[in-house]
């Protein structure tokens, strides 16, 4: 099965300096990659994503990027505001046998200090 | 509508009890799924169904029974459950799956308590 590291656990960045996090994952076949936010008690809410036939993709302040040859892709924050913080999980979807669930990583506490 | 509706929001039940968990989408989703989620942790993939047909069981007890009456509907009856299940059930749906509509919506979750 797939397996999805992520670092770091914890992040703290000042108001308005970049955040990245980090992921990577294990199976060649997995073809779609998300990330979602979570707030305290609240569902995880996806963010951004991005499929295994894109290298980039940007949505106003959040950007993603993928390397396939070496199965990792990153999250970056730019100009960080309070609300920013949360907890951040990357995932993987693998297509093995007909699957279609995610894998996520462990997730990362974001704060961000005023 | 863009949402997943999962009710009950919390739940309290005994070791011996019997409930269920219930999830509603109406976004003509042909996917989806139960996670479990334990605090300060990733949410963890229970089962998949995809056109009503169950097609993943991720190694759950059998004291987690999944149903899907529907496309629309999908249900996690409960039975003599441990303490240790006590968690955030997560509900989500997806276009289909394996193809190229796969964002996962998320339901809000229902809190499960087991004394």
């Amino acid at each position: 099965g797939e397996n999805v590291e992520q670092h770091p656990s914890t992040l703290s960045v000042q108001e308005g300096d970049s955040a990245v996090i980090k992921c990577t994952y294990s199976d060649s076949a997995s073809n779609y990659f998300p990330w979602y936010k979570q707030e305290l008690g609240k569902r995880p809410q996806l963010i951004i994503d991005i499929r295994s036939n894109v290298g980039e993709k940007k949505d106003q302040r959040i950007a993603v990027t993928l390397n396939k040859t070496a199965k990792h892709f990153s999250l970056h924050i730019t100009e960080t505001q309070p609300e920013d913080s949360a907890v951040y999980f990357c995932a993987a979807r693998y297509s093995g046998g007909g699957a279609d669930g995610l894998t996520f990583g462990k997730g990362t506490h974001l704060i961000i200090q005023p | 509508d863009t949402e997943v509706t999962q009710t009950p929001k919390h739940l309290v039940m005994g070791m011996t009890n019997k409930k269920s968990l219930k999830c509603e989408q109406h976004m003509g989703h042909r996917a989806m799924y139960w996670y479990k989620q334990k605090a300060k942790k990733p949410p963890e993939l229970m089962f998949v169904y995809s056109y009503e047909k169950l097609s993943i069981n991720e190694s759950v007890p059998s004291r987690f029974s999944p149903e899907c009456p529907n496309s629309s509907l999908l249900n996690l009856h409960l039975h003599a459950l441990q303490p240790e299940d006590s968690a955030l059930y997560l509900c989500a749906s997806s276009q289909e799956v394996g193809g190229a509509g796969t964002e996962a919506f998320f339901g809000q979750g229902t809190r499960l308590t087991v004394v």
